[in-house]
């Protein structure tokens, strides 16, 4: 039972360059989300998965695309990376929206 | 849109010493969470508070959830090295939590 698998652990992506951030859990939870961590911003949420198939925006979704094609795997693309983007990305799970939340490990991602 | 906003953003003890931090919504919640991230780490559950003024404990650790389920505390009794790290509080809208911007705790020997 691995939990939530966040890949990669580190990143550096050149301005304008795209990439997909991955997690995926093994817990059959319903509930996903991606959050971006910035000193002294707490945790933000881009997008968020209600289930397979349903996905809707966060606090900050602008620069992000997700989508969730099973219950396990939900990808965080970026599009077209830009310096502002320069963070710490956690993805979450929980067994229903009430639940508290499992968290990867995170990916550090520089844009350079 | 829902804000969530704690207090203080730091705060540094002598260990054996008590801590507090608030958390207030500018929304009435469904419920509320906690995390604890310790430093490089992700953050990891605590507990959730679902009724109007609840209260929980783990430990030298207690939660409050207000009367009008629009903040709440956490505080811990007697701190020690361990307990280091930066609290969030989680804020349930419609489907989504909102995370507190955090409260870091640093402890001194």
């Amino acid at each position: 039972n691995a939990g939530v698998t966040q890949t990669p652990k580190f990143q550096v992506l050149k301005t304008g360059q795209s990439m997909t951030l991955q997690c995926a859990q093994d817990m059959n939870h319903e509930y996903m989300s991606w959050y971006r961590q910035d000193p002294g911003m707490g945790l933000r949420l881009i997008h968020y998965s209600v289930g397979a198939g349903i996905t809707d925006q966060g606090e900050v979704p602008n620069g992000y695309n997700v989508s969730r094609s099973t219950t396990e795997d939900f990808p965080l693309r970026l599009l077209s990376a830009a310096p502002s983007q320069t963070s710490v990305y956690f993805c979450a799970s929980s067994m229903t929206g009430d639940g508290g939340y499992t968290f990867g490990s995170g990916t550090r991602l520089t844009v350079v | 849109g829902q804000q969530v906003m704690q207090i203080p953003q730091y705060q540094h003890v002598q260990e054996g010493e008590d801590f507090t931090t608030y958390c207030n919504s500018s929304t009435t919640l469904s419920n509320i969470q906690w995390y604890k991230q310790r430093p490089g780490g992700h953050p990891v559950f605590l507990i959730q508070l679902v009724k109007s003024g609840e209260v929980k404990k783990q430990k030298r650790l207690t939660f409050q959830f207000g009367e009008a389920k629009k903040n709440s505390s956490l505080h811990i009794t007697a701190t020690q090295t361990t307990d280091v790290g930066t609290y969030f509080c989680a804020g349930r809208g419609t489907y989504k939590y909102i995370f507190g911007t955090g409260t870091r705790l640093k402890v001194l020997a």
